[in-house]
């Protein structure tokens, strides 16, 4: 059973670079795309963006500026980066897997809460 | 990209059955069979219910289906069960081949 962990600082300060890891476990990164989600403290989800085992990269427009997602296929892993944070990036940050293809986001690690404070 | 349209809340007794609704527009609900629901108890990682509009993974008991009219998609619940009360989001993929959530609703069983 593949099994996805975040992790990264749970602290960030403001204007700085939030960056993140996801590593997958008992599972390839092949033939599969790798996303990030994230929910502020008592809010819904959002959807921020998704690479495919391929590279090719789609992100939500309202963060495009600011998001990179990337592959480390040698090492079963891949990050989310998140520049110029402020207090509105404060949320669980949560790696999933999509089965490509199709709309089944089928694994989620358990999730990181990210801060964002000076 | 807005939010997809949920009811905040919806509740029913054990037994009954209940719908959610996701309202959409043509350019993601309305046009694509890739829509999705999660279920997510308080403090855990959501859990997918319901793919592509109305398949059910492995291991979801078939109480819960889906289907979908035109930029209103919905998730049944049948036979409703204490274990049911989570909050629940829907997802679409959008025209600009990006994923938007829904608002989220909150089912209490009474």
């Amino acid at each position: 059973q593949v099994q996805l962990q975040e992790s990264g600082p749970g602290l960030v300060k403001p204007s700085e670079t939030l960056s993140l890891t996801c590593t997958v476990s008992y599972g390839s990164i092949s033939n599969y795309h790798w996303g990030w989600i994230r929910q502020p403290p008592e809010k819904g989800l959002e959807w921020i963006g998704y690479i495919s085992y391929t590279g090719a990269t789609s992100y939500n427009p309202s963060l495009k500026s600011r998001v990179t997602i990337s592959l480390d296929t040698p090492n079963n892993r891949f990050s989310l980066r998140l520049m110029s944070v402020t207090a509105a990036d404060t949320a669980v940050y949560y790696c999933v897997r999509v089965v490509t293809g199709t709309s089944n986001y089928d694994h989620w690690g358990q999730g990181i809460l990210v801060t964002v404070s000076s | 990209q807005a939010a997809l349209t949920q009811p905040a809340s919806v509740s029913g007794s054990p037994g009954q059955s209940i719908t959610i609704s996701c309202t959409g527009t043509t350019s993601d609900v309305g046009a694509y069979k890739y829509v999705s629901w999660y279920q997510q108890h308080p403090g855990k990682a959501p859990k997918v219910m319901i793919y592509d509009v109305s398949n059910r993974p492995s291991g979801v008991s078939n109480r819960f289906s889906g289907s979908k009219s035109g930029n209103t998609a919905s998730l049944t619940i049948s036979g409703l069960q204490a274990e049911d009360e989570a909050d629940y989001y829907c997802t679409s993929y959008t025209s600009s081949g990006t994923y938007v959530f829904g608002t989220g609703t909150k089912v209490t069983v009474l």
